[in-house]
């Protein structure tokens, strides 16, 4: 049981570019959530899903794309990368709003 | 837009001690707080929650304190050791409808255990 995966772990792109992060949870679980923590700081919701077919916007969605097409993924997509999306990202899984589990996370640096 | 915050940034204490990590949240709706903590590399690991209709939880060495009438969230470590060094983060959730599972962190408080 590996719980939340991400990959990579590590990544830099060029200002422009495109990449989708991945993540994948074997628990089950039906609400996932995509955050991302800029240095020093606390935790930021870009988006969430509550079920397979579900998503929705969280603090900082703009810049971002998501699609939760199974119970087990929920990858996170990046149009045209800015210095701004330099930052680290976090998946999470949970039953609800109690007791999120979260990956080990995805460094990303935009150049 | 409303948001939850730490009053100190780092912490600084001996092993052995009793660590109080506070938090203070300015959305009276919010029902739900979590405290997180995350090592150096690693994703948080949830330690504690407690619900608005409780002031007090204790788990394993740790007790979370919530005082609705002035907004505080306090974490309470007990015999603070150095495996204990980390970031601490609390987290609300607001009650029901569509906000529910959508957690809104603090800034994060850094704990030291000098052994």
């Amino acid at each position: 049981n590996a719980g939340v995966t991400q990959t990579p772990k590590f990544r830099i792109l060029k200002i422009g570019q495109s990449m989708t992060l991945q993540c994948t949870q074997d628990m089950n679980h039906n609400y996932m959530y995509w955050y991302r923590q800029d240095p020093g700081m606390g935790l930021k919701l870009i988006y969430y899903s509550v079920g397979a077919g579900i998503t929705d916007k969280g603090e900082v969605p703009n810049g971002y794309n998501v699609s939760r097409s199974t119970t087990e993924d929920f990858p996170l997509r990046l149009e045209l990368a800015a210095p701004s999306q330099t930052s680290v990202y976090f998946c999470a899984a949970g039953t609800g709003v109690y007791e999120q589990y979260f990956g080990p996370g995805t460094r990303l640096t935009v150049t | 837009g409303e948001s939850v915050g730490l009053h100190l940034p780092t912490l600084s204490v001996q092993e052995g001690d009793n660590s109080i990590i506070n938090c203070a949240y300015s959305n009276s709706a919010s029902d739900y707080f979590i405290w997180y903590k995350q090592e150096s590399g690693k994703g948080p690991q949830f330690i504690i929650d407690i619900r608005s209709n409780m002031d007090k939880r204790q788990g394993q060495r740790v007790t979370v304190l919530l005082n609705k009438t002035v907004k505080h969230l306090s974490l309470q470590i007990a015999a603070t050791q150095p495996g204990d060094s980390a970031v601490y983060f609390c987290a609300e959730n607001l009650a029901g409808g569509t906000s529910y599972g959508k957690l809104t962190f603090g800034q994060g408080t850094i704990l030291t255990v000098h052994p």
